[in-house]
């Protein structure tokens, strides 16, 4: 699986939106990129994923560069409850069975009343 | 609520204690998973089930010892414990032949070993 690069910490004020990169240059064509959050004390919480195309949910956006080598997960509007850590996880799509996702360090994000 | 229940929340044992942690699924998949997180590391994945079979044991001391008996249902086993092995540990679920099936994750068990 290709290998994530993520900012280790981020502030957003509460109702902005926050934006968090996450670089993949390794990419293969056939990954996945998933994005989940761990908020303290709790278990990770599956945000989104997405191939190519740009990506869209209640929780966020995911922005896909075109040559796949670096991804944006959008929060829109910000609240105090999205302070979590975010991990972003390229994930092959040939994978039959079990999808075993291997986790990295993340990235802070701290929401800022 | 996750749909992933892991019990206890919290346990305390000594080095010599036997207990066991337990997970169960209520989002009809069939591969399940056990992972630890340790203090400022990052998640490492120890254990893979799919279709109740074993999949993967990524490198775990035999002190940890994962069953499986049915799809809904994961234990973890543990015995004679190290201080070290003092973590969070994560049961997650999802759905097999759906390559890009999220995990859901239950809200993990806190260990001390002591």
């Amino acid at each position: 699986d290709a290998k994530t690069t993520q900012p280790p910490s981020m502030d957003c004020a509460e109702g902005r939106a926050a934006n968090l990169p996450c670089n993949h240059s390794t990419i293969s064509g056939n990954e996945y990129v998933y994005w989940y959050r761990q908020i303290h004390s709790q278990g990770p919480q599956y945000i989104i994923h997405g191939l190519k195309n740009n990506e869209t949910n209640e929780m966020a956006s995911l922005i896909i560069t075109e040559d796949r080598k670096s991804s944006t997960l959008i929060l829109p509007h910000a609240t105090l409850r999205d302070t979590a850590v975010y991990y972003c996880i390229v994930r092959s799509l040939i994978q039959t069975g079990a999808n075993n996702l291997f986790f990295g360090t993340g990235t802070r994000l701290t929401v800022i009343p | 609520e996750t749909g992933v229940t892991q019990t206890p929340r919290h346990l305390v044992m000594g080095m010599t204690n036997k207990k066991s942690l337990k997970c169960e699924q209520h989002l009809g998949h069939n591969a399940m998973y056990w992972y630890k997180q340790s203090a400022k590391k990052p998640l490492e994945l120890m254990f893979v089930y799919s279709l109740e079979e074993r999949v993967e044991n990524n490198s775990v001391p035999s002190r940890f010892s994962p069953e499986c008996p049915n799809s809904s249902h994961l234990f973890l086993h543990l015995h004679t414990l190290q201080p070290e092995d003092s973590a969070l540990y994560l049961c997650a679920s999802s759905a097999l032949y759906r390559n890009n099936s999220p995990l859901h994750f239950g809200n993990g068990t806190r260990l001390t070993v002591t």
